[in-house]
């Protein structure tokens, strides 16, 4: 069955250094998203990408942070310079239309020191 | 803005039993999608199960349903004849109907299931 991946499982990054984390979604979908989780609180919704371009983004989603889909299995998430409150985990979606289901990926663990 | 609600943080409940997991959100939108996903240790989340807003009927799906009471805005989820691998974090979502929504999960908190053999 076909399944969201992601790279890396845990990334170990310094504060103000950038990371970027890569996801590759099922191959049919169209709508990709990605979502955070600190420890301990909610997951919360980051952008959902459509068509090439962003089409929502939540307020956490400001300019540190960008989202590309080089080619046409890869979705990556930029943070260019990382914050201590940017640890958390990191989960992709994707979906092929809005209304269904989103499939997740395992998730990478995103710690700064 | 809507917000989703579950008051449980942890649950505990004997093999082949029933338990049900609360949730509630809050929202002033007529349609929208709730969805409840488990998160088993060190896995992704899954789906396990979708109610649309507009349908009466409570959705089932094996030995999982839910208590949809729209007008108290309440999404509880019953799981009947427990198993081991039930073990798992569960997540309340909310996603909007909403024209032009591209469909991004509001989420609870999860609640903590532990299942005893």
């Amino acid at each position: 069955e076909p399944e969201v991946t992601q790279t890396p499982s845990h990334q170990v990054t310094q504060m103000g250094q950038e990371v970027i984390l890569r996801c590759v979604p099922i191959s049919n979908h169209l709508y990709f998203y990605w979502y955070r989780q600190i420890l301990g609180q909610k997951v919360e919704f980051l952008v959902s990408f459509y068509n090439n371009e962003i089409s929502e983004k939540s307020e956490i989603f400001d300019d540190q942070f960008s989202v590309e889909r080089p080619d046409g299995s890869n979705f990556t998430l930029k943070i260019r310079s990382t914050k201590l409150e940017d640890s958390a985990m990191y989960f992709c979606a994707s979906g092929t239309v809005p209304s269904y289901e989103q499939y997740f990926g395992p998730g990478t663990r995103l710690t700064v020191t | 803005a809507q917000t989703v609600t579950q008051s449980q943080p942890e649950m505990s409940v004997q093999e082949a039993e029933t338990v049900t997991l609360s949730c509630t959100y809050d929202t002033s939108e007529s349609d929208y999608y709730l969805f409840w996903y488990k998160q088993p240790p060190s896995r992704q989340m899954i789906l396990v199960i979708r109610q649309e807003a507009y349908k009466q009927q409570n959705a089932t799906e094996n030995r999982f349903s839910v208590n949809f009471q729209k007008a108290a805005k309440s999404f509880s989820l019953k799981i009947s004849d427990s198993q081991l691998g039930d073990a798992a974090m569960y997540f309340c979502a909310y996603r909007s109907r909403k024209r032009g929504s591209q469909g991004n999960l509001i989420f609870g908190k999860g609640t903590k299931l532990s299942v005893k053999p």
